[in-house]
């Protein structure tokens, strides 16, 4: 049981550059998401979907999009990457919506230049 | 959206004593809160939740306090390890569509041994 898997761990783009984040978890949950993290701020949440083929917008969705295909995979996608989403980007999944912790991967550190 | 704010930014503790973070929230409506560990480059970590039903809740040397009246959450670890050093944070939630969590920014504990 890997849990919440991330690729890449650190990524370097040119402004402009496209791009798409892997996340992957193997515990069958209905619940994904997508957050940043930036210095001095707590985590801001992206994209979320319920369950596959339902993706919605969350906090700070401009610049990003999501899709879910299947429940194992919720890949988030820059379409042309600016200096402003350089950030640490976390993947998350829960049981479901509700009073449920989520479990969170280990990462992606992204630099846009 | 909703701010959730932490007292201290950090904190140092001697190893083997009590440490306290704590954390403030603005919703009067948020009813169910996480406390994350987040270890330097690891993503982070569930360490306890409890629901607005409750005042307390205890795990494995850690409890954590709900004073709903003043809308304040405090996460005590007792005999504190250097295992323990990490940011820690909360997150409250609310029944909002999505299951929109909002993060502190985190209290940086340093355990000296």
């Amino acid at each position: 049981n890997a849990g919440v898997t991330q690729t890449p761990k650190f990524q370097v783009l040119k402004t402009g550059q496209s791009m798409t984040l892997q996340c992957a978890q193997d515990m069958n949950h209905e619940y994904m998401s997508w957050y940043r993290q930036d210095p001095g701020m707590g985590l801001r949440l992206i994209h979320y979907s319920v369950g596959a083929g339902i993706t919605d917008q969350g906090e700070v969705p401009n610049g990003y999009n999501v899709s879910r295909s299947t429940t194992e995979d919720f890949p988030l996608r820059l379409l042309s990457a600016a200096p402003s989403q350089t950030s640490v980007y976390f993947c998350a999944s829960s049981y479901s919506q509700g009073f449920y912790e989520q479990y969170f991967g280990p990462g992606t550190r992204l630099t846009v230049t | 959206g909703e701010s959730v704010g932490l007292h201290l930014p950090t904190l140092s503790v001697q190893e083997g004593d009590n440490s306290i973070i704590n954390c403030a929230y603005s919703n009067s409506a948020s009813d169910y809160f996480i406390w994350y560990k987040q270890e330097s480059g690891k993503g982070p970590q569930f360490i306890i939740d409890i629901r607005s039903n409750m005042d307390k809740r205890q795990g494995q040397r850690v409890t954590v306090l709900l004073n709903k009246t003043v809308k304040h959450l405090s996460l005590q670890i007792a005999a504190t390890q250097p295992g323990d050093s990490a940011v820690y944070f909360c997150a409250e939630n609310y029944q909002n569509p999505g299951n929109q969590f909002y993060f502190g920014t985190g209290t940086s504990l340093t355990v000296i041994p």
